[in-house]
């Protein structure tokens, strides 16, 4: 089945740097990749979505990228602040005839003020 | 904006206990989802299904059953529970499945299995 690994697990960043966040993927026919945002005690939040045809797109600071050659897909935070600190992940949509997700491990971004 | 209600937020019990966690979404949503969340792992998917009366085995299924009941409640359940069953526990649900890659989460559900 499909495996996604994300990198890296950790992440500091100063206030106004940019952070960059890639996922792996090995099915060469997912159809959609999302990113999530997971604040403290919290449950995830969209952050952005791509379909397979999309290479780049951007939104409020945030650019994800999608290389479907190499089978990776990234987000960037730019002029990251500190209410980004939080943990983020990818998922990648795998087409079984129901569709499910398939999340990274998760990367844990600390912007330092 | 989605609503996703999980119970209980918390629960502890011991090796050989029976837990029921429940999801309700009130956005009328077709799929719903049950992952646990451990560190190192990210999210991987248990159950999940695309309607009422519908199940579909997850990634990591073992030692968990589900149940879908209506459109707005979905169930899992461990009837044994084991240590290494303790986790966070996220219920999500979407319209379309994969197809707009958006999840709505609950909130999660924190179980310890002593």
């Amino acid at each position: 089945g499909e495996q996604v690994e994300q990198r890296p697990p950790h992440l500091s960043v100063r206030e106004g740097d940019s952070a960059i966040i890639i996922c792996t993927y090995t099915d060469s026919a997912t159809a959609y990749f999302s990113w999530y945002k997971q604040e403290a005690g919290a449950g995830l939040q969209l952050l952005m979505s791509v379909l397979s045809n999309v290479d780049r797109k951007e939104e409020q600071g945030l650019t994800v990228l999608l290389n479907k050659k190499d089978k990776r897909l990234s987000l960037n935070l730019t002029a990251a602040h500190p209410g980004d600190s939080a943990v983020y992940f990818c998922a990648v949509s795998v087409n079984t005839g129901n569709y499910k997700y398939v999340f990274g491990a998760g990367t844990r971004l600390k912007v330092i003020a | 904006e989605a609503a996703v209600t999980q119970s209980p937020r918390n629960k502890v019990t011991v090796t050989g206990g029976n837990v029921t966690l429940s999801c309700r979404q009130t956005n009328s949503h077709n799929y719903m989802y049950w992952y646990r969340q451990d560190t190192g792992h990210g999210l991987r998917l248990i159950h999940y299904s695309y309607g009422a009366g519908n199940l579909q085995i997850g990634d990591v299924p073992d030692g968990y059953k589900a149940t879908r009941t209506t459109q707005e409640d979905f169930f899992l359940l461990l009837e044994l529970a084991s240590p290494s069953q303790t986790s966070l526990y996220f219920c999500a649900s979407s319209d379309l499945g994969g197809r707009t890659g958006q999840l709505y989460f609950g909130e999660g559900s924190k179980l310890t299995v002593l």
